[in-house]
């Protein structure tokens, strides 16, 4: 079975701080992951997504993500924190077959001035 | 190329009615995937259709809840006698296995906010 836990429900940071969300995953094969960013009242956005090639995933607005066997972890970071970087992050792992995705409960990004 | 759409965004309803949400996906996406987000959580899985097919309905409400994803036009989750339970957001993606940079990736739409009075 699939699931994802993210560490943290909150996380705030200074503007020009890095960030680091971090999401651990539990699957019964390889998997896939992603991290998709929630903006107030809006839809999901893909940030990144693994799916078992190199294992540094670079994504968008500068963000980055680890996929780590040993760990089972696939956290999440940025070296600079912007204030449009406010949002909720949802790290998400998928079925074997890409039919389901399963996400974690959330991460909510405070960024301050 | 646009992305994938849902009507309405918002939709108020008493307890009682009846909701209907609608999604169009991505040019070219055949398959489409429900979710519905219950306030402070994260997504839940609902259902998996193909053109004409549901594939997968594990999570969808045993009563009330039905999907559908005809040949022509957009996909319907309809909920019948809403109750303020079913106040979330639902949320609609998309995706085209097969085709090469897609084959794994769920697109989003913006949701339907659904709030019963």
């Amino acid at each position: 079975a699939q699931s994802v836990t993210q560490l943290d429900s909150h996380v705030s940071v200074s503007e020009g701080t890095p960030v680091l969300l971090r999401c651990n995953y539990s699957s019964s094969y390889s998997p896939s992951l992603f991290w998709y960013v929630q903006h107030p009242n809006k839809g999901l956005q893909l940030l990144l997504k693994y799916t078992s090639a190199a294992t540094l995933v670079k994504g968008i607005n500068g963000f980055e993500a680890e996929f780590k066997k040993s760990e089972t972890s696939f956290h999440l970071t940025k070296p600079s924190a912007h204030m449009s970087d406010a949002a909720e992050y949802f790290c998400v792992v998928s079925d074997r077959d890409f039919n389901k995705f399963y996400f974690g409960s959330g991460t909510k990004l405070n960024v301050k001035p | 190329n646009a992305g994938v759409m849902q009507n309405p965004r918002h939709l108020v309803r008493r307890r009682g009615q009846e909701a209907r949400l609608r999604c169009s996906p991505m040019k070219g996406h055949s398959h489409v995937y429900w979710y519905r987000q219950l306030p402070e959580e994260g997504l839940k899985f609902m259902v998996y259709l193909q053109k004409e097919n549901i594939i997968d309905e594990s999570g969808m409400p045993k009563e009330r809840f039905s999907a559908e994803f005809p040949k022509e036009g957009p996909s319907i989750l309809r909920i019948q006698q809403v109750v303020r339970g079913d106040s979330a957001a639902y949320f609609c993606a998309s995706s085209n296995p097969g085709t090469s940079g897609s084959t794994d990736t769920q697109y989003f739409g913006p949701g339907t906010r659904l709030t019963v009075l």
